[in-house]
């Protein structure tokens, strides 16, 4: 079955500063991949997503992108604000067939203000 | 905005004990899932629910656990008899039916299980 590997596991960066998380997955049939933000006490909330036919894609201040070949993907947040701090989780699924989510590790972020 | 809700926030159980999780997704959205979160871990999938049947399940979803869509709107998880391992965070999940180009999950909120 699918693995995801997610890193770093915490991340402290200054307001204003950029952060990137980075996740690797191992099926080479995945073709769909999301991130969510999850807050204290709340359900995972999807910022993002990327399918396998696009390497990057971008929203304001968040930018995901994808290496096929590698097998990996990143998140990519820049000039952090201080409600940018939440648990981020990358995930990996089928587009068709196999639809459920495979979620990566988590990652802490905490901007300081 | 719609959005997915579920019942109870908390629930509170003895082992042994048969749990009834209840969840609304979005009114337009044909694809359900359940997704569990023990504290600390990662989001873990459970199972998977089409057209009025379980379209793929997980290891973890044995014969203890059984989903419904009682009504045109609620979609339940029951857990017969609770073990104390249990515990956790239970995440419902919906998305639309736009095959081949389409799998956003939208989840709920979620119901604490604490399993006593």
């Amino acid at each position: 079955g699918e693995n995801v590997e997610q890193h770093p596991s915490t991340l402290s960066v200054q307001e204003g500063d950029s952060a990137v998380i980075k996740c690797t997955y191992s099926d080479s049939a995945s073709n769909y991949f999301p991130w969510y933000k999850q807050e204290l006490g709340k359900g995972p909330q999807l910022i993002i997503d990327i399918r396998s036919n696009v390497g990057e894609k971008k929203d304001q201040r968040i930018a995901v992108t994808l290496n096929k070949t590698a097998k990996h993907f990143s998140l990519h947040i820049t000039e952090t604000q201080p409600e940018d701090s939440a648990v981020y989780f990358c995930a990996a699924s089928r587009i068709t067939g196999r639809r459920a989510l495979t979620f990566g590790s988590g990652t802490r972020l905490q901007v300081q203000p | 905005e719609p959005e997915v809700t579920q019942t109870p926030s908390h629930q509170v159980t003895q082992m042994g004990q048969e749990v009834i999780l209840r969840c609304v997704p979005i009114s337009n959205h044909l694809y359900f899932y359940w997704y569990r979160q023990i504290l600390g871990q990662k989001v873990e999938f459970l199972v998977s629910f089409y057209n009025n049947e379980i379209s793929e399940k997980s290891e973890i979803f044995d014969d203890q656990f059984s989903v419904e869509r009682p009504d045109g709107s609620n979609f339940t998880l029951k857990i017969r008899s609770t073990k104390l391992e249990d515990s956790a965070m239970y995440f419902c999940a919906s998305s639309e039916v736009r095959l081949l180009i389409y799998n956003e999950q939208f989840f709920g909120p979620g119901t604490r299980l604490t399993v006593l």
